[in-house]
């Protein structure tokens, strides 16, 4: 089975803290992904990495950043944490687009609170 | 200051009923589109994919229909039941990158 490890699932750090999520699959996927989740509004996609070194800004890029120095780990950092970066952050991965069994494999998420 | 969230939609139905979960999709270049469920505490979970060469495909309770003409997808679970409670959400992807645009979701309550 995929799985997609999220390194904490519960997080309180407070305001201006820099923050580092960690996230790790195990099936050799070429993309990974990291994604906010907040009542109301749905996935929205932060960052995003087709390769290694590799990353692509998402909708909502303000305020964070991404390192994927290996394959399989892709880490979200936030520089300067702020109140309205709490949120569910959800990492998923993938195999690139071409193939044909292209659905992303989430973790379980890590809900972070900013005091 | 934080943002207020929107309610989700939400679709109540009987145990043992039909449930209909319908989602429109932006961008007709789409070539591939997912449904996912998420119950409470948890990452969404795949149920089922059709590519925009097809129209229908159906899994084990679960069938997904796709409108390409109006841009419309939509989740039928047969026989409802209280583990399907969860929030679905649809996504579409374009293009070559596997980018998953995710729709806003609709929460799922069955009532015994």
């Amino acid at each position: 089975d995929v799985k997609v490890t999220q390194s904490s699932r519960y997080l309180v750090k407070r305001t201006g803290e820099k923050v580092f999520l960690e996230c790790v699959q195990d099936m050799d996927h070429e993309n990974m992904f990291w994604y906010r989740q907040d009542p109301g509004l749905g996935l929205r996609l932060i960052y995003f990495s087709y390769d290694v070194k590799m990353k692509e800004k998402g909708d909502i890029p303000e305020g964070y950043s991404v390192s994927r120095e290996k394959k399989e780990r892709f880490s979200l950092i936030l520089e300067s944490a702020s109140t309205n970066q709490t949120s569910m952050y959800l990492c998923a991965s993938s195999f690139e687009g071409a193939r044909e069994d292209t659905e992303a494999f989430f973790g379980q998420g890590t809900r972070l609170t900013v005091v | 200051g934080e943002s207020v969230g929107l309610h989700l939609p939400t679709l109540s139905v009987q145990e043992g009923d039909n449930s209909i979960i319908n989602c429109a999709y932006s961008n007709s270049a789409s070539d591939y589109f997912i449904w996912y469920k998420q119950e409470s505490g948890k990452g969404p979970q795949f149920i089922i994919d059709i590519r925009s060469n097809m129209d229908k495909r159906q899994g084990q309770r679960v069938t997904v229909l796709l409108n390409k003409t109006v841009k419309h997808l939509s989740l039928q679970i047969a026989a409802t039941q209280p583990g399907d409670s969860a929030v679905y959400f649809c996504a579409e992807n374009i293009g070559s990158q596997g980018n998953l645009i995710f729709g806003k979701g609709t929460k799922l309550s069955v009532k015994p």
